[in-house]
């Protein structure tokens, strides 16, 4: 069954940290793999995907995220954090021939000043 | 463009009591869903339509049924309301799938609909 698995509910950094939230999936296929991001009292929103190509992807906000296939992983990056960017992240994996995206549980990302 | 547009955005329910909860896309798209958000277990499929006229069943579809009579509106029922159907309730759609493949294509999201159901 396909399953994601972000092992952080809560992380906390400073203003101008570098940031990486977890992401791990099982899969049986060809993963197709996503970011999204929630504001409070918000839906989702896409920050980036992957499904095919260059294993490090660049999104909207100054995120990236590597595919690692060995590893099973698909890490959200990012150099530098600004307040803004405090929100719940969710890891969403999927495949070509299903119609479900199947959501990890989600990290909240708290920015400290 | 109003994107995905989620009516109403909050209710409160006596347990037994019914209702329905409106999804409005005006993009277009083919696919539509609904989900439920509940702490700690990110978002869960409950289901979803591949057309007009079409329902199907996803993760969690027990206590809920749906309806797709016009492509833009995915109508998602309660008939008797549960506590354990407290939730916060977004729906989604996408051109195609699966989403995002193709520029433009992405899954867009409503804001979501918060429910207590007492």
């Amino acid at each position: 069954a396909q399953s994601v698995t972000q092992p952080d509910i809560h992380i906390t950094v400073s203003e101008g940290a570098s940031l990486e939230l977890r992401c791990n999936y099982s899969y049986g296929a060809t993963p197709y793999l996503f970011w999204y991001v929630q504001s409070p009292g918000q839906g989702l929103q896409l920050l980036l995907k992957y499904f095919s190509g260059d294993t490090l992807v660049q999104g909207i906000k100054g995120f990236e995220a590597e595919f690692k296939r060995s590893q099973s992983s698909f890490n959200l990056r990012k150099p530098s954090v600004h307040w803004s960017d405090a929100a719940e992240y969710f890891c969403a994996v999927c495949n070509s021939y299903g119609n479900k995206l199947v959501f990890g549980a989600g990290t909240i990302l708290r920015v400290k000043s | 463009n109003a994107g995905v547009t989620q009516t109403p955005k909050f209710r409160v329910l006596k347990t037994g009591q019914s209702m329905t909860l409106l999804c409005a896309q005006d993009m277009n798209h083919e696919y539509m869903y609904w989900y439920r958000q509940d702490p700690g277990m990110g978002l869960r499929l409950i289901h979803y339509s591949v057309g007009e006229g079409t329902t199907a069943k996803g993760e969690v579809p027990d206590g809920y049924n749906v309806s797709r009579l016009k492509k833009q509106n995915f109508l998602l029922g309660l008939e008797s309301a549960a506590p354990s159907q407290t939730s916060v309730y977004f729906c989604a759609s996408s051109y195609s799938w699966p989403p995002g493949d193709r520029e433009g294509t992405e899954a867009f999201f409503g804001q979501g609909t918060r429910l207590t159901v007492v």
